[in-house]
């Protein structure tokens, strides 16, 4: 089956500047690329996803870039907010549609 | 719409006892899911659904078991509760396999 790894486990950075987290997947036959937000005690929830026919997509501050060739796809937040403080879970689906999630990253943004 | 709603929020079970957990969903979603979580950790497919009446098993299927009689709901079964089920599942919904899915609020689980 599929297995997706996720670096780095927890990210802090400064109020205003970047934070990017990569993953890298096993099985060439995925095709769909998810990142979920996790805030403390709640549910995951979608931020963005990225198809295998495109290799960078972006929604205001977030973006998310994929190399199929290397099995790699990392997510970029710019201009970070405190808001942004969570944990982020990367994911991959295979033909058989089931998501596998990587282990997630705690992103403390310090003000 | 309520999305996706789980029942109970928090329940601690004795070693060897037996529960359910209800997930419901108002989006008419063919495809749902079950997840667990435990501690700082990511999360395991346990069951999934492609429609009423398809089920099939996940990462970690042991100790668990679904029914799908319905399109909106998708309950698990937890027989004979194991100090190692601890943790927190989530039921999640998708319209498609590869489309966004929405999860509930999660059921805190304790087996002591």
């Amino acid at each position: 089956g599929e297995n997706v790894e996720q670096h780095p486990s927890t990210l802090s950075v400064q109020e205003g500047d970047s934070a990017v987290i990569k993953c890298t997947y096993s099985d060439s036959a995925s095709n769909y690329f998810p990142w979920y937000k996790q805030e403390l005690g709640k549910r995951p929830q979608l931020i963005i996803d990225i198809r295998s026919n495109v290799g960078e997509k972006k929604d205001q501050r977030i973006a998310v870039t994929l190399n199929k060739t290397a099995k790699h796809f990392s997510l970029h937040i710019t201009e970070t907010q405190p808001e942004d403080s969570a944990v982020y879970f990367c994911a991959a689906s295979s033909n058989d549609y089931k998501l596998s999630f990587g282990a997630g990253t705690t992103v403390t943004v310090r003000a | 719409n309520a999305g996706v709603t789980q029942t109970p929020k928090f329940r601690i079970l004795k070693i060897g006892q037996s529960m359910t957990l209800q997930c419901t969903q108002d989006m008419n979603h063919n495809y749902m899911y079950w997840y667990r979580q435990d501690p700082g950790m990511g999360l395991k497919l346990i069951y999934y659904s492609v429609g009423a009446g398809i089920t099939d098993k996940g990462e970690v299927p042991n100790g668990y078991n679904v029914s799908r009689s319905t399109t909106e709901d998708f309950p698990l079964r937890l027989e004979l509760a194991a100090p190692s089920q601890t943790s927190v599942y989530f039921c999640a919904s998708s319209y498609g396999g590869e489309n966004e899915q929405y999860f509930g609020p999660g059921t805190r689980l304790t087996v002591t």
